[in-house]
């Protein structure tokens, strides 16, 4: 079954330090993968994908993610936190089982950026 | 800029209600999606339509129905609800394109039922 999955439920760092969100994917085929962030009562906002082509992909805010197809991972970093930067992260990946329609996402990974 | 609107941010209803919620795009997006999102379970799919009238269910369509008559409209409709449906429900448009496009989504629906 394809799944993605961010093995933390929480990231806590301090403002002006790296920050990494985790994620891993289970996909069939070659993956098309994303980051969304949310905000407090909010829907969610589109950060960056990686479909094809360099593996170090970069986004909205400043936020870069590396593709590493053989630990089937794709993190999500940013060189120095903000507070700002506190909210909840959702890693997705495109279905390749129902051509391409749906998107499996993972849990969530709550980022705390402390002042 | 472009835009997702949902119809109602909060709503309180009592079981056994009909619910409705809208949603509307203006992107002239051809996939549209609901979603419901509780707390440690992530985003999960409800239906999609990848075309007016056209619907397919999603991975959680149990209680749930939608409509579709026209490009920029989906709505999903509780036809009696229960507190298990107590949720926050997000909707999404997506242009065609084998999944390659990101989601646009709106700013989500919070339902209670008492």
């Amino acid at each position: 079954a394809q799944s993605v999955a961010q093995p933390e439920d929480q990231v806590n760092v301090a403002e002006g330090n790296p920050l990494t969100v985790k994620c891993t994917y289970s996909v069939s085929g070659n993956p098309y993968l994303f980051w969304y962030v949310q905000y407090p009562n909010r829907g969610l906002q589109f950060l960056l994908k990686y479909i094809t082509g360099d593996n170090l992909v970069k986004g909205s805010y400043g936020f870069e993610a590396e593709f590493n197809k053989s630990q089937t991972s794709f993190h999500l970093k940013k060189p120095s936190a903000l507070v700002s930067d506190s909210a909840l992260y959702f890693c997705a990946v495109r279905d390749s089982n129902t051509g391409g329609f749906k998107t499996i996402f993972g849990a969530g990974t709550r980022l705390f950026v402390k002042a | 800029d472009v835009k997702v609107t949902q119809s109602s941010r909060y709503l309180v209803k009592r079981t056994g209600e009909k619910v409705f919620l809208e949603c509307v795009q203006d992107m002239d997006h051809e996939n549209m999606f609901w979603y419901r999102q509780d707390p440690g379970l992530g985003l999960r799919l409800i239906y999609f339509s990848y075309d007016v009238k056209m619907k397919e269910k999603g991975d959680i369509p149990e209680g749930y129905s939608v409509s579709r008559e026209k490009k920029e409209r989906f709505s999903l409709i509780l036809e009696s609800a229960s507190t298990n449906q107590t949720s926050m429900y997000l909707c999404a448009s997506r242009s065609a394109g084998g999944g390659t496009g990101e989601l646009f989504f709106g700013e989500g629906s919070r339902l209670t039922v008492l």
